[in-house]
């Protein structure tokens, strides 16, 4: 069975500044890894997604992700946050050969402040 | 393309009764999903659908729960005796009928409240 681990619940940040929200997955087999973000009262929306490939993956509003197998992680990072990244991000995982099932992540809230 | 669709937006229920929630696929999607998310959680997983058919109801609880998808129309989740716990977001998804059928794509949510 797979799981997904975001240890950081909240992540506080000041405009402008980088940052790195954590995902760890656990799986047996090979996987795909998806970030989706929420904002609020709406539903989630697909940020970035790793099927295979290139293990760094990019989004249009610029944050990206890498896939690191050793690590078992998915860490979503960005240069420089802007106000309107404020949200909550969650970490997905499905199996290749049974997408039916997304199995997520309990969600990182980024706050990001002027 | 207009995307999933879910209504009502907000329902608020008190305990006894019914709750029904519709979602419409985007189209070209014949594959639904719903989700829930309770406060301060992530979403968990409750059943996929194809056009009359339930493929996996894994996530659903035992009883009170359904879910359909008939041929024509929205898909329905139905909850029967809502109890407090009942309360939460539930999210539907829909994924293409053909090609890629790797990633799912939401609708803004159906927000339970029960009395």
């Amino acid at each position: 069975a797979q799981s997904v681990t975001q240890l950081d619940s909240q992540v506080p940040v000041f405009e402008e500044a980088p940052v790195e929200l954590r995902c760890n997955y656990s799986s047996s087999v090979s996987v795909y890894l998806f970030w989706y973000v929420q904002y609020p009262n709406q539903g989630l929306q697909l940020l970035l997604k790793y099927l295979s490939g290139s293990t760094l993956v990019e989004s249009i509003n610029g944050f990206e992700a890498e896939f690191n197998k050793s690590q078992t992680s998915f860490h979503l990072r960005k240069p420089s946050v802007h106000i309107s990244d404020t949200a909550e991000y969650f970490c997905a995982v499905t199996r290749p050969d049974n997408t039916d099932k997304l199995i997520f992540g309990t969600g990182t809230r980024l706050q990001v402040f002027p | 393309n207009a995307g999933v669709m879910q209504n009502p937006r907000h329902l608020v229920r008190r305990r006894g009764q019914e709750a029904r929630l519709r979602c419409s696929p985007m189209k070209g999607h014949s594959h639904v999903y719903w989700y829930r998310q309770l406060p301060e959680e992530g979403l968990k997983f409750m059943v996929y659908l194809q056009k009359e058919n339930i493929i996996d109801e894994s996530g659903m609880p035992k009883e009170r729960f359904s879910a359909e998808f008939p041929k024509e129309g929205p898909s329905i989740l139905r909850i029967q005796q809502v109890v407090r716990g009942d309360s939460a977001a539930y999210f539907c998804a829909s994924s293409p009928t053909s090609g890629r059928t790797d990633t799912q794509y939401f609708g803004p949510g159906t927000r339970l409240t029960v009395l």
